[in-house]
């Protein structure tokens, strides 16, 4: 059973344009949701974050949403640049931190290609 | 401060052999994490350490172990390889980003099980 959900495996977007990469969740226990951002052999790299007491988050060019009736979250990247073509995950915690009774969990990520 | 180093970063192994992989965290850092990628499953949760002790655990059979020494550096180990394991695995050091806690990953190791 998939708790946190990225229902599209890749997404392409013009450069300058926005970007919005969703994310659905199941379980209402998640209080902190996580975007990693993850190149080839690399490791993710954390972008942004929002516990469940606000519905947006805002870190420059980033930005999430968090819609806790409907159990989805998106981020929003504006403008889009040729360097923020890379994996995005989703991830999501039941602890309230960085890490949960059962760590993060994650979605499978959206490809994010960013045309010139 | 340096990031999360894990040694090695690429590992051939034969099933049956067992491997141990290493993951020092950032400096300051006392909670690791652990996480196996794989194309099928993504990102998966092993267990995550504090203070020389595991505090949670993931689903995955007791071949998979770990621990954490007094410096905060941490090794898994896996037993009896089987192909299925062949993965990238990596480790994430828990520290702050505001006021939250956030998991901050290393660049893994990839595990090829012949």
């Amino acid at each position: 059973d998939q708790q946190v959900k990225q229902n599209s495996p890749s997404l392409s977007v013009q450069e300058g344009r926005i970007s919005i990469l969703n994310c659905d969740y199941t379980n209402s226990m998640f209080d902190y949701f996580l975007w990693y951002k993850k190149y080839p052999a690399e490791g993710p790299t954390f972008l942004i974050s929002i516990s469940s007491i606000k519905d947006k988050n805002e870190d420059g060019r980033f930005t999430v949403f968090l819609n806790k009736s409907a159990k989805h979250l998106s981020l929003h990247i504006v403008p889009s640049q040729p360097g923020d073509s890379a994996v995005y995950f989703c991830a999501a915690s039941a602890r309230g931190s960085g890490g949960g009774a059962d760590g993060l969990t994650f979605g499978k990520g959206t490809h994010l290609i960013i045309q010139p | 401060k340096a990031g999360v180093t894990q040694t090695p970063r690429y590992l051939i192994k034969t099933r049956g052999q067992q491997v141990t992989l290493s993951c020092s965290p950032i400096s300051g850092h006392r909670s690791v994490s652990w996480y196996q990628q794989t194309p099928g499953q993504g990102l998966q949760f092993l267990f995550e350490y504090f203070s020389e002790t595991q505090r949670n655990k993931g689903n995955f059979p007791g071949r998979f172990s770990g621990r954490q020494f007094s410096n905060s550096r941490s090794e898994m180990n896996v037993s009896t390889l089987e192909l299925g394991d062949s993965a990238l695995y990596l480790c994430a050091s828990i520290g702050w980003a505001g006021r939250q806690e956030t998991q901050y990953f290393g660049p893994g190791t990839r595990l090829l099980v012949l």
